[in-house]
């Protein structure tokens, strides 16, 4: 089974409202998690690190106001997309090390967001 | 600056032919490297490291990579496509140290044509 459950998997909503996502460990302590954006053909990027009962540290032009995560257990963290917009839209994937071997993520399966 | 360039955005072969994806690095010293894939609105999958052991790396799903110091590349290949490998497929190198530092590529496109 998946390390990393994400969910939703798809999520619709109107401009102005919050959607949040989570990302959840499975048999194992996640005290990291990153979340990552990704636009259609690009790659992977980075918006934070949130780790266990601390603050999440924010990649540089990323509104942490506007992105609100929480990672208040091991075992789970929640990405919240604060009053969304269009341009917010996007596919948002999580992951967090799997071993001592720094590179080496498992991913949540991502979650399509649409913002109409 | 540090760098990883997949040189491909989009590789298209027929199904029982061979598959080259091509990545190369830029690097002040050796970095581990990773190959994920990852197929429409899924999260990645792990197909195969480098971490300074055997230069030859074997992954999942018949996925080969070959760490070159001298040319600093790390391409990947497959013997034999097959149509369940047509995906996104992303080189990442990390440079050690915190998580956050890692570099991912651009990602390369793999069609696969029965």
């Amino acid at each position: 089974g998946a390390v990393v459950s994400q969910h939703p998997s798809w999520v619709i909503c109107k401009s102005g409202t919050s959607v949040k996502i989570e990302c959840r460990s499975l048999d194992f302590q996640a005290t990291t998690m990153f979340w990552y954006r990704q636009f259609p053909k690009q790659s992977l990027m980075l918006m934070a690190t949130s780790n266990e009962g601390s603050k999440a540290t924010y990649e540089q032009g990323v509104e942490k106001d506007k992105f609100l995560i929480n990672h208040a257990s091991l075992t789970l963290s929640t990405l919240t997309v604060t009053s969304a917009h269009p341009e917010d839209s996007s596919f948002y994937i999580c992951s967090t090390p799997g071993t001592s071997i720094a590179g080496e993520l498992f991913f949540g399966e991502g979650s399509r967001l649409t913002v109409l | 600056a540090q760098s990883v360039t997949q040189l491909d955005s989009h590789v298209s072969v027929s199904e029982g032919t061979p598959v080259l994806l091509r990545c190369n690095y830029s690097s002040s010293y050796s970095p581990s490297l990773f190959w994920y894939v990852q197929h429409p609105n899924k999260g990645l999958q792990l197909l195969l490291k480098y971490t300074s052991a055997a230069t030859l790396v074997k992954g999942i799903n018949g996925f080969e990579a070959e760490f070159k110091k001298s040319e600093t590349s790390f391409h990947l290949t497959k013997p034999s496509a097959h149509m369940s490998d047509a995906a996104e497929y992303f080189c990442v190198v990390s440079y050690g140290g915190s998580q956050g530092n890692l570099i991912f590529g651009k990602g390369t496109k793999l069609s696969v044509k029965p």
